[in-house]
């Protein structure tokens, strides 16, 4: 079963402005992690965020963990036009190595 | 490094028919691997998780007898999709766990889109 919800479902905006996606997840974790598609193609890790971690950064990417709310949120600063893909969060539990996807962010970006 | 890939990239087959689909992780040792099935638009569902040399671990609702995993090396692992029918056309996933200490990443492969006619 999905662990958690995403939202918007979809975002369009144009090329320079940030994009802000969250995640809600329903039970403990020991990480979350981002992960980005192109269309019909494979996964791209983003960025790693453990449970006794608040925030994080890599290039352009935030992102933000919350667990007193079971959330997070990935910010896009300044986007491209590349970064038109569909982002979904993925939580990991703590022993099992699984990681459970949420339903995912479409965001297309406009030149 | 930590490449994995996935063979047949697509495949198209007969209803009745079985696939076999390929992951291998190209750089590194995976004692544990995951398969996942993305139907269009959704998100990514895990089917599986394939341990080196033992049974695979198959989740609630995913049926072992249709879907036979096999994870003869550290480096292989195998989905077989048995008596395929139009509904199991999908683009199944799979990943690769180096099983590190400091990381929780997994490693994914590109994806094999299923079409059954």
């Amino acid at each position: 079963s999905q662990q958690g919800e995403e939202d918007p479902q979809a975002l369009s905006i144009q090329e320079g402005e940030n994009a802000t996606m969250n995640c809600s997840y329903k039970t403990s974790i020991n990480n979350l992690q981002w992960y980005r598609q192109n269309s019909g193609r494979g996964l791209v890790h983003l960025i790693l965020i453990r449970s006794n971690e608040r925030e994080k950064h890599s290039g352009r990417l935030r992102v933000t963990l919350d667990t007193s709310k079971k959330s997070s949120s990935l910010l896009i600063t300044a986007s491209r036009a590349a970064d038109t893909a569909s982002y979904f969060c993925a939580t990991g539990a703590s022993n099992t190595g699984k990681l459970i996807f949420g339903q995912g962010t479409t965001l297309q970006v406009k030149p | 490094g930590a490449v994995v890939s996935q063979h047949p990239s697509w495949v198209i087959c007969k209803s009745g028919t079985s696939v076999k689909i390929e992951c291998r992780s190209l750089d590194f040792q995976a004692t544990t691997m995951f398969w996942y099935r993305q139907f269009p638009k959704q998100s990514l569902m895990l089917m599986a998780t394939s341990n080196e040399g033992s049974k695979a671990t198959y989740e609630q609702g995913v049926e072992k007898d249709k879907f036979l995993i096999n994870h003869a090396s550290l480096t292989l692992s195998t989905l077989t999709v048995t008596s395929a029918h139009p509904e199991d056309s999908s683009f199944y996933i799979c990943s690769a766990d180096p099983g590190l200490a400091d990381t929780d990443t997994q490693y994914f492969g590109p994806g094999t889109r299923l079409t059954v006619l």
